[in-house]
């Protein structure tokens, strides 16, 4: 596609809940990357992937959060059992081995 | 580890004045500094950025210096418009940028409003 594409754009859940968010990169970009940013905050670093593999997830939260990519596109970040402060936005960028990295418009994650 | 740190947090100018936002980093390693612009309920977006082996660079605009000795970095926008009121956040590669690998560290951004 033209962009990063992230679905769905906003997410009501219940705590407790699972939820997942998806992240459409641009079309060849072999890294993709998931960031969050909360309420008037910066980004924080969640995971990396080069390919399929995710040779940093060092950012995750807690082990709550996964996420996965499958051939070597799709990425889907998995959040168990959500509680009130997982509430933030979650963007995704995707990067073709360069420098430069694009982001998502993000999915909008409010846990009630 | 890699911490940028971002000042102003808030920034309000006056149509046609210059408004300059500025980032300190940490890590010595890091080599690239991109800018992005985040407008409300959009993702970021690059707007310009700058590699370790120049000072200056400018895109009508907008220019971005960078002093590696004493690590810091700052965004220029000249004759501010309206349409330039967004969040603006900095941001250096933890460790460095190589072989694809950009795990982008941010500042925590600045509110730029230009008032007509």
């Amino acid at each position: 596609g033209a962009g990063v594409s992230q679905s769905p754009s906003n997410k009501v859940t219940e705590k407790g809940k699972d939820v997942e968010l998806r992240c459409d990169p641009i079309s060849g970009h072999t890294a993709l990357y998931w960031y969050r940013q909360s309420l008037g905050q910066g980004l924080e670093f969640l995971i990396y992937f080069q390919g399929n593999s995710a040779p940093d997830k060092s950012g995750l939260p807690s082990d709550r959060f996964s996420a996965e990519r499958t051939g070597g596109s799709v990425s889907t970040l998995t959040i168990q059992r959500t509680q009130q402060e997982d509430s933030a936005v979650y963007l995704c960028a995707s990067s073709l081995g360069r420098v430069e990295a694009f982001f998502g418009q993000g999915t909008r994650l409010t846990v009630v | 580890g890699e911490n940028v740190e971002q000042h102003p947090s808030t920034l309000s100018v006056q149509e046609g004045d210059s408004a300059v936002i500025k980032c300190t980093y940490s890590d010595s390693a890091s080599n690239y500094f991109p800018w992005y612009k985040q407008e409300l309920g959009k993702g970021p977006q690059l707007i310009i950025d700058i590699r370790s082996n120049v000072g200056e660079k400018k895109d009508q605009r907008i220019a971005v210096t960078l002093n590696k000795t004493a690590k810091h970095f700052s965004l220029h926008i000249t004759e501010t418009q309206p349409e330039d009121s967004a969040v603006y956040f900095c941001a250096a590669p933890k460790g460095g940028f190589s072989g694809g690998y950009n795990k982008l560290i941010f500042g925590a951004g600045t509110r730029l409003a230009v008032h007509p």
